[in-house]
């Protein structure tokens, strides 16, 4: 079954303290991003990879770093989270070139206290 | 970064009810999506529009993207629990960046 699976799904940690959300897709996709849902701004996006080694920011990156050293994987790292930085998260991924649609996890949830 | 304007925030309707939604932006895209979330899950895709002025439907649910590319709107028709969710809409930039709106959170009354 072709999937987008984060983990974890729930975290709260408190700030400071180095964390690392996984995103792993099985569809051979290009393409991975990592997007923020806050209430009332929709999604954002944090980071984007066209391809292995390929990463680039998207609207909101600050806080965060990423690494696609593989093309299945693209983790999302919080070197020192912050409470601005509760949210939801999600992972995406989608074929490169034309429009292709985009495949989503089911999120990770993350509280910051 | 840009985002669309979305609306309205939210909906409350009783079940058998037509809905509305639309989403504008100052900039315009070559391609629109409409996205439904559901609890716990993340955004699937409901319907992709590629060309001013096309009119699509997918079941009850009918898209269209506007004339000035600058636009697009949802409609549900005869609506049922099932549609409870949040509803995205989202613009396609050229390098393939996706541009979300705010989201329209629809709550139907049995």
């Amino acid at each position: 079954e072709a999937q987008v699976t984060q983990n974890p799904r729930y975290l709260i940690t408190v700030t400071g303290k180095k964390l690392t959300v996984t995103c792993s897709q099985n569809m051979n996709h290009e393409y991975m991003s990592w997007y923020r849902q806050d209430p009332g701004l929709g999604l954002r996006q944090i980071y984007y990879s066209m391809n292995v080694e390929v990463t680039d920011k998207g609207d909101v990156p600050e806080g965060y770093k990423v690494s696609r050293k593989e093309k299945r994987n693209f983790p999302l790292i919080l070197e020192s989270p912050s409470p601005n930085q509760t949210s939801l998260y999600f992972c995406a991924s989608r074929k490169q070139g034309g429009y292709q649609p985009q495949h989503f996890g089911d999120g990770t949830r993350l509280s910051i206290l | 970064g840009q985002q669309l304007n979305q609306s309205p925030q939210s909906m409350f309707i009783q079940e058998g009810e037509d809905v509305s939604m639309n989403c504008t932006s100052s900039s315009i895209f070559n391609t629109w999506l409409w996205y439904k979330q559901e609890p716990g899950e993340g955004p699937v895709l409901l319907i992709a529009l590629y060309k001013a002025g096309e009119l699509t439907s997918n079941g009850r649910l009918t898209a269209q993207f506007g004339i000035t590319r600058k636009d697009s709107f949802l409609n549900i028709s005869a609506s049922i629990p099932s549609d409870v969710g949040i509803y995205f809409c989202a613009g396609l930039e050229l390098r393939g960046k996706l541009i979300f709106g705010q989201g329209t959170e629809l709550s139907v009354k049995p």
